[in-house]
């Protein structure tokens, strides 16, 4: 069974990098076709996309976010790391990361974790 | 950038009620529009993926239409567990995008 799990701080500084580890397990990212995201949303606010990667190592970005994101995953360890830099206080909001299906759609996702912007 | 536009933002309904939410893509993204149902606080749900295929376990009053760049989704009998923020997402391009979500809400 797939599971999910993101950590990382809760509480980070105006102007800091934030750096979230999203932990899985019940799939492989070397398998051809899957990827893991990341998605996050403001309190009382939508989903937004932010970063996706593939089994493949190709990775995808948010426009308006690209300049500060990077993914990348570790193989060995089941686990995508998401950094984000130049972090500002519009930027608190819970962050997914979810598995990306074969048939493209996000199919599981983890329990989130909820990241405050503040000094 | 594709945008994604939903409607309505909210909707009132009673238990047994057909749903219909619509989302529209700002241009042509085939069948790659996924539907998801979130609950306060908990992580979203996929409902439907390829735009009209349900996914695994949800009851089939839940279904999915269209293709290009008009799609809905309808729950045939709105059930009290069905009171949720339902959202769109397209995965056809390189960037994928979600919608604003529509809240249902009981009358």
């Amino acid at each position: 069974q797939i599971t999910l799990k993101e950590s990382g701080p809760t509480l980070v500084k105006p102007t800091q990098t934030l750096t979230l580890t999203c932990t899985f397990s019940g799939f492989s990212l070397s398998t051809s076709g899957v990827g893991v995201g990341w998605i996050r949303q403001p309190p009382g606010k939508a989903l937004e996309w932010l970063a996706l990667i593939y089994w493949d190592d190709d990775k995808r970005y948010s426009p308006s976010l690209k300049s500060r994101l990077t993914i990348t995953k570790d193989t060995s360890k089941n686990q995508v790391v998401l950094t984000m830099t130049n972090m500002d206080p519009v930027d608190t909001a819970t962050y997914y990361c979810a598995h990306r299906s074969l048939v493209g759609a996000m199919d599981y996702w983890g329990q989130g974790t909820l990241v405050t912007v503040s000094s | 950038d594709i945008q994604m536009t939903q409607s309505p933002s909210t909707l009132s309904a009673s238990v047994g009620d057909r749903v219909t939410i619509t989302c529209r893509a700002s241009q042509s993204i085939s069948s790659w529009l996924a539907w998801y149902q979130q609950k306060p606080g908990k992580a979203p749900k996929l409902l439907i993926y390829k735009a009209s295929s349900l996914e695994s376990g949800v009851p089939s009053r839940f279904s999915g239409s269209g293709s290009g760049t008009e799609f809905t989704l309808t729950i045939s009998s709105l059930q009290p567990d069905d009171f949720a923020t339902y959202y769109c997402q397209q995965y056809n391009s390189f960037t994928w995008t979600f919608g604003q979500g529509t809240k249902v809400e009981i009358k």
